[in-house]
């Protein structure tokens, strides 16, 4: 089945620490998006990417970083930068084109919590 | 400014009642689509439905339909025949070509679906 995954599901940070979540698709997408939630908020935009090997800084990337060696694979990383890890993280995939049609799958998401 | 305002945060219904979810936006380009997500309990985000902006027709997906007024800059979302399954977040957003193909989100409205 194609989809969208992550992992871990659940992922615990010591202070000073560097973490990396992982988001695998096999859709075929070239898009891939790292959006953070916290609770009863919306999503916004850490990072995102159209192609391989290029990504670009969204709203809040400031403590993260990505990688996108592989059409298939967007790790995030979240640096002892960021101070205020605790969230949940969601990420995203689309057809990338010129039009405004295409939307956007999710993977299941992982929770990040500071011990 | 908001792109996105969903300015319910939380909602009730009876069940097998219809429901109405408001979403205004802002854009000034003429080429744009509207999307509905919901978010259960489980975190996981799931595409509802669609709206180009270029559509005559109201969007419909079974129980989901979208209540587009292109020139009050708004996309309603209407479940009819509400389930309790229908409980959870329902989240509003927008794509538009010109902005890196990104999607924003608005904050969200709360359904929480009475028996």
């Amino acid at each position: 089945d194609g989809g969208i995954t992550q992992s871990p599901k659940y992922l615990f940070r010591k202070e000073g620490q560097n973490v990396t979540l992982s988001c695998e698709q096999n859709l075929n997408h070239d898009a891939m998006y790292w959006y953070r939630q916290d609770p009863g908020q919306g999503l916004r935009l850490i990072y995102y990417s159209q192609i391989v090997n290029d990504f670009q800084k969204g709203d809040i990337a400031e403590g993260y970083s990505v990688s996108r060696e592989k059409k298939e694979s967007f790790p995030l990383t979240v640096t002892s930068a960021q101070k205020n890890p605790t969230a949940f993280y969601l990420c995203a995939s689309s057809i990338e084109s010129s039009g405004s049609q295409e939307t956007q799958y999710f993977g299941p998401g992982t929770r990040l919590l500071v011990l | 400014a908001q792109k996105i305002t969903q300015t319910q945060p939380g909602m009730f219904v009876q069940e097998k009642e219809a429901v109405t979810l408001d979403c205004t936006y802002d854009t000034s380009d003429q080429s744009y689509g509207l999307f509905w997500y919901k978010q259960p309990s489980s975190g996981e985000m799931i595409f509802l439905i669609y709206q180009g902006s270029y559509d005559e027709q109201n969007a419909t997906e079974g129980r989901y339909s979208l209540n587009f007024q292109k020139a009050r800059k708004s996309a309603n979302l209407v479940i009819s025949a509400s389930q309790l399954g229908d409980s959870a977040m329902y989240f509003c957003a927008m794509r538009e070509p010109w902005y890196g193909q990104n999607f924003v989100f608005g904050p969200g409205t709360r359904l929480s679906v009475l028996p």
